[in-house]
């Protein structure tokens, strides 16, 4: 079956330190994964999404996020918080051959602090 | 990417009533998803709604509860029936992007049930 695990419920950082959000996954075929965004009292917005091309990949606002087979994770990183950063993060995986139903982590808190 | 809207944006209703939630988007699409977000929580799939056939229910959700309509390739409603405080969440729908497995949510709908 699949799933995703978000390792931290809450990351505090200072705005211009990296950025790292972790989550594993678990499937029982190549993956599709995804990082979403959802600010205060807004809509939720696709970051990047990784499915099986290359390994690195870049989203928008600087995120990136490496799919590592070995590890089976797939951590959302950014090299300089903004304060803008702030918001909730959903890691989520594909959980059918039809790419159709989605499984949301439970989600990381990102606070940026001055 | 698609532009989906949903009416209301927020509801206080009481226990016992239903409310139904629009799902509006600015292109035709086979398949819509409605979601749950609980106060601190997740996103859960309710259910996925394809046009001209009967939706289909995750683990936990049934039709009696949540009725579906999908008249055409670019609408949708979720109807919340006999409300009890613990239908107090923000309900989501969202569409299939192009490719890759994404998909595109609406702003929610958060409703609070007394």
């Amino acid at each position: 079956a699949q799933s995703v695990t978000q390792l931290d419920s809450h990351v505090s950082v200072s705005e211009g330190t990296p950025v790292l959000l972790r989550c594993n996954y678990s499937s029982s075929y190549s993956p599709s994964l995804f990082w979403y965004v959802q600010h205060p009292n807004k809509g939720l917005q696709l970051l990047l999404k990784y499915t099986s091309a290359a390994t690195l990949v870049k989203g928008i606002n600087g995120f990136e996020a490496e799919f590592k087979k070995s590890e089976t994770s797939f951590h959302l990183t950014k090299p300089s918080a903004h304060m803008s950063d702030a918001a909730e993060y959903f890691c989520v995986v594909i959980i059918n051959q039809a790419g159709t139903a989605l499984i949301f982590g439970k989600g990381t808190t990102l606070s940026v602090s001055s | 990417s698609a532009v989906i809207s949903q009416k209301p944006s927020r509801d206080i209703c009481q226990r016992g009533t239903s409310l139904t939630i629009q799902c509006q988007v600015d292109s035709q699409v086979t398949m819509m998803f409605w979601y749950r977000q609980q106060p601190g929580q997740s996103l859960t799939l309710i259910a996925t709604a394809n046009q001209g056939s009967e939706a289909t229910y995750e683990s936990g959700f049934v039709i009696d509860k949540f009725p579906i309509s999908r008249p055409n390739l670019t609408f949708s409603t979720l109807t919340v029936s006999n409300m009890s405080p613990e239908d107090s969440s923000i309900y989501l729908c969202s569409v299939e992007g192009d490719r890759g497995g994404e998909q595109f949510f609406g702003p929610g709908t958060r409703l609070t049930v007394l």
